[in-house]
């Protein structure tokens, strides 16, 4: 089973600042990963997939990078509907999620 | 547009099987190159896949879970379920369903249905 490993755990960022996000493989799952954005009592919402292709509706400010093993989520100017939880998903194999990353309002 | 909604018990007693179903409108079941899936979230936790179920019948599951659980469609209904058997405390989250395209990431999620294993 592929693990996915996030990075960090928390994230505490000003508004209008840049937050990177990071999602480690435990072996390579190719581009075949994605980004979720989850708000409290909310349901998941898909951000990225493709590792690097916006879905419908998401903004430019959203942008992901990697392959193989090595991704990175960047939120380029932290809105306040941004502070939630990410997480990064594999789908190369089966599917397994990263244990996420919480972004909070420094 | 296409909608997913979660319907079940929301109280299951340990050593019970939990049964979930998940409403699919606004788009067939059926549709080649969708499948569908089951996640779960118990309280304050992450993310966990269950399993997923292709428009052609196909399943697979987590190698944690395998053993217990079995997805079905039911193309009449435009539904798809989930049985997860012998179930305990550690089985208590919010239960989700999503849909894939071309095995792609999950682009649409239902809202999640709370389901407690309590006697």
């Amino acid at each position: 089973e592929i693990v996915m490993t996030q990075s960090p755990a928390t994230l505490s960022v000003s508004p209008g600042e840049r937050a990177t996000l990071s999602c480690r493989a435990s072996q390579s799952v190719s581009s075949n990963l994605a980004w979720y954005q989850q708000k409290p009592g909310q349901a998941p919402r898909l951000l990225i997939s493709g590792a690097s292709t916006r879905a419908t509706g998401i903004p430019d400010r959203f942008s992901g990078s990697g392959s193989g093993t090595e991704f990175t989520l960047t939120i380029s100017s932290l809105q306040s509907e941004d502070f939630a939880v990410y997480y990064c998903q594999q789908y190369n194999t089966w599917r397994t999620f990263g244990q996420g990353t919480k972004v909070e309002i420094k | 547009q296409l909608q997913l909604q979660e319907s079940g018990p929301g109280l299951v007693k340990p050593s019970e099987t939990l049964s979930l179903t998940c409403t699919v409108s606004g788009g067939s079941i059926s549709s080649s190159g969708y499948y569908w899936g089951w996640i779960r979230q118990p309280p304050g936790k992450g993310l966990e896949w269950i399993g997923v179920i292709y428009y052609s019948g196909s399943t697979y599951y987590s190698p944690s879970i395998k053993s217990r659980a079995a997805i079905s469609l039911d193309t009449s209904k435009n539904q798809f379920s989930l049985k997860l058997t012998s179930v305990t405390a550690a089985d208590t989250a919010v239960y989700y369903c999503a849909r894939g395209v071309n095995n792609d990431a999950f682009d649409i999620w239902g809202q999640g249905t709370m389901v407690t294993v309590s006697s």
